[in-house]
């Protein structure tokens, strides 16, 4: 069974750093590309970019480029997701999904993390 | 790049059929047959509904359907049932220079 799991919610300050993850299991983490996508408060679906764990090769949405860093390690079958400065516009649900690249495809989607940035 | 545009609501009753546009440009929706439609009950992740337009997921049922007309595509619901309320969004490629994905802004799907 194809599952991603992603890291617990965080609660964390404006100015502090941050890598929340996703690890994925029941199937060959290495082929397949690993999407993130940001879900604000009451609001819509985002795409921020994935990445290639084989490899590392990673495509950033316009919006998001500079803005957060994807990594991988493909030994933990873990994506991440990190930031070196938090705002309290980053406030969000954060969710990752594996990508069928074929079909610019999410099949399968984690639980999501909650990451909530607050003075 | 712009979300794609989707109605902010639409609405039915059980048993009938409802369609969610969702329009693009042509260097998004009208290029590329590379749709996809999800389905997002409130709190929970979304769910891979349609791909590549019309095609179904395995497990996914056939009151589902979608379809792509120009820079617009099409997510049809028939025999609505109550389980069906959810948000919709649609997604699609818009080209390779950055790979460029974008989303809809999502439909709330009411069963009345």
């Amino acid at each position: 069974e194809v599952q991603l799991v992603q890291s617990g919610a965080e609660v964390k300050k404006p100015g502090e750093s941050l890598k929340i993850s996703c690890k994925g299991s029941g199937y060959s983490f290495t082929s397949y590309w690993i999407g993130w996508v940001r879900q604000m408060p009451g609001k819509g679906l985002e795409w921020m970019g994935i990445i290639y764990p084989g490899d590392s090769d990673t495509r950033y949405s316009p919006s998001f480029q500079g803005q957060v860093t994807i990594s991988a390690d493909k030994s933990i079958s873990t994506a991440y997701l990190q930031w070196s400065s938090l705002k309290a516009s980053d406030t969000a649900m954060y969710y990752c999904a594996r990508m069928r690249y074929d079909s610019i495809t999410l099949d399968y989607w984690g639980q999501g993390t909650l990451v909530t940035v607050s003075s | 790049q712009s979300a794609l545009t989707q109605p902010a609501s639409v609405s039915g009753s059980p048993g009938q059929s409802i369609t969610i546009s969702c329009t693009g440009t042509s260097s998004d929706v009208g290029s590329y047959n590379l749709v996809s439609w999800y389905q997002q009950h409130p709190g929970k992740a979304p769910k891979l509904m349609i791909y590549e337009v019309s095609k179904r997921p395995s497990g996914v049922s056939n009151r589902f359907s979608g379809s792509k007309s120009g820079n617009t595509a099409s997510l049809t619901i028939s025999g609505l049932q109550a389980e069906d309320e959810a948000d919709y969004y649609c997604c699609s490629y818009a080209g390779s220079s950055t790979f460029n994905v974008v989303f809809g802004g999502g439909t709330k799907l009411t069963v009345l």
